[in-house]
């Protein structure tokens, strides 16, 4: 059974810091790989999709990374921001239907 | 244009009650996802729906919750007899066409509260 774990659970920065999100998966046959971001009582926000034949993706201050075999993937933000702050998800698809399975997400939080 | 839309926003029954929960889907959006964001529990997936069959109905919790898409667009999402366990936000997603190469766009969530 595929499972998603996110670490850490949490993570306080201050502005201006860069900083890395890391996601692990147990079973590497996956097809692709979404990181999204949850702000307060919202739904999710895609954030950049890395299909399983592709190392990284890049969006503005966010690069992503996929090292499909180890089961691996980081989110990297550059210079982060107050704006910045809401709960990070990742996500893989494992089935050609293409269902999601989550982890369980990164709270962030970028202090002024 | 227009996101996923859903309705209501927040919705507060109380057990034993039936509620519909609806998803409106970008248009053109062939396939139609339901996910359920429990405290603790974390996304699940629940249901999946190419036009309007429902090929994968294996995250349904029970046979209290049923769905369906109507004209390859609005689907509604059941669930009959709440329970307190059924409390969570119920998030909808649509793409393109189904299957695993596309991005999902999701919808703000329905707040279910039964008391």
């Amino acid at each position: 059974k595929q499972e998603v774990t996110q670490i850490p659970a949490a993570l306080s920065v201050p502005e201006g810091e860069n900083l890395v999100l890391n996601c692990s998966f147990t079973d590497s046959a996956i097809y692709n790989l979404q990181w999204f971001r949850q702000d307060p009582g919202k739904g999710l926000t895609s954030l950049l999709l890395i299909q399983s034949s592709q190392r990284e993706q890049t969006s503005g201050r966010l690069n992503a990374s996929l090292d499909k075999s180890s089961g691996r993937s980081t989110l990297y933000i550059a210079a982060s921001q107050p704006g910045d702050s809401a709960t990070y998800l990742c996500a893989v698809r494992i089935g050609s239907q293409g269902n999601l399975i989550f982890g369980k997400g990164t709270k962030l939080s970028v202090k002024p | 244009g227009a996101g996923v839309s859903q309705s209501p926003s927040n919705k507060v029954t109380e057990k034993g009650k039936d509620v519909e929960l609806r998803c409106d889907p970008i248009s053109g959006h062939t396939a139609l996802y339901w996910y359920r964001q429990s405290l603790g529990q974390g996304l699940e997936f629940l249901i999946y729906f190419q036009g309007n069959s429902a090929p994968d109905k294996s995250g349904l919790p029970s046979d209290r919750f049923s769905a369906e898409r109507t004209g390859g667009s609005v689907s509604t999402l059941t669930i009959q007899r709440t329970q307190q366990e059924d409390s969570a936000v119920y998030l909808c997603a649509s793409s393109l066409v189904g299957g695993a190469y596309y991005e999902q766009y999701f919808g703000p969530g329905t707040r279910l509260t039964v008391t």
